[in-house]
């Protein structure tokens, strides 16, 4: 089973500044790995795909990079609105699983 | 407009059973993936398993493989979670999911996301 770890758990920025969120897979996944932003009382909301892709509607502040086992989301200049908790989640072929990450908790400092 | 829309809150008692329910609209939905993730109360995501609802086939995940059966009805574009014994552990927020494919490739992400059904099981 792929383990993906996040760090750190629990990010303090402030608003306009810049956060980087890392996840790392205990083995490769290539670039099967995803990005979600989940809000309190809400779904998640898919932000990245591929490991870089932004999904549909997300705005260019929202960045993804890294291959393999290491991954990091950008986010380059805070708004209110991103305050969250972020989770990363790889594919693997086979067996076939979906694991998400722990997540990131990102706070207003 | 493409959505999972789940059935609603359930509160059971030990040892019942239980099937909840996720119906796609606005996509063919024999052609895409639906998993199901749960979230217990106040931690992280995990993944439960999935369905090609065009022919069924389904994968779980290792550590939900026997506790729970997820099913799909192709005809009225709907896939089922249901457990045959809950227990309290069972107790969080489940969501549907649909697997984000585009041009003819699918890239195992979801992209769309259910309401989410809360499932509370206490004697």
């Amino acid at each position: 089973e792929i383990v993906m770890t996040q760090s750190p758990a629990t990010l303090s920025v402030s608003p306009g500044e810049r956060a980087t969120l890392s996840c790392r897979a205990s083995q490769s996944v290539s670039s099967n790995l995803a990005w979600y932003q989940q809000k309190p009382g809400q779904a998640p909301r898919l932000l990245i795909y591929g490991a870089s892709t932004r999904a549909t509607g997300i705005p260019a502040r929202f960045s993804g990079s890294g291959s393999g086992t290491e991954f990091t989301l950008t986010i380059s200049s805070l708004q209110s609105e991103d305050f969250a908790v972020y989770y990363c989640q790889q594919y693997n072929n086979w067996p076939p699983e979906y694991t998400f990450g722990q997540g990131t908790k990102l706070e207003i400092k | 407009e493409v959505q999972l829309v789940q059935s609603g809150a359930e509160v059971k008692k030990p040892g019942e059973s239980l099937k909840i329910s996720c119906k796609g609209s606005g996509y063919s939905f024999t052609s895409y993936w639906i998993g199901w993730v749960r979230q217990m109360p106040g931690k992280g995501l995990e993944w439960m398993g999935i369905i090609y609802p065009g022919d069924s086939d389904t994968r779980y995940s290792p550590s939900f493989q026997g506790q729970v059966t997820i099913s799909a009805d192709k005809s009225i574009s709907t896939a089922y979670l249901q457990w045959s014994s809950l227990k309290a552990s069972d107790t969080a927020m489940y969501y549907c999911v649909r697997e984000y494919c585009s041009g003819g490739s699918c890239y195992s992400a979801f992209d769309i996301w259910g309401q989410g059904t809360m499932v509370t099981v206490s004697s």
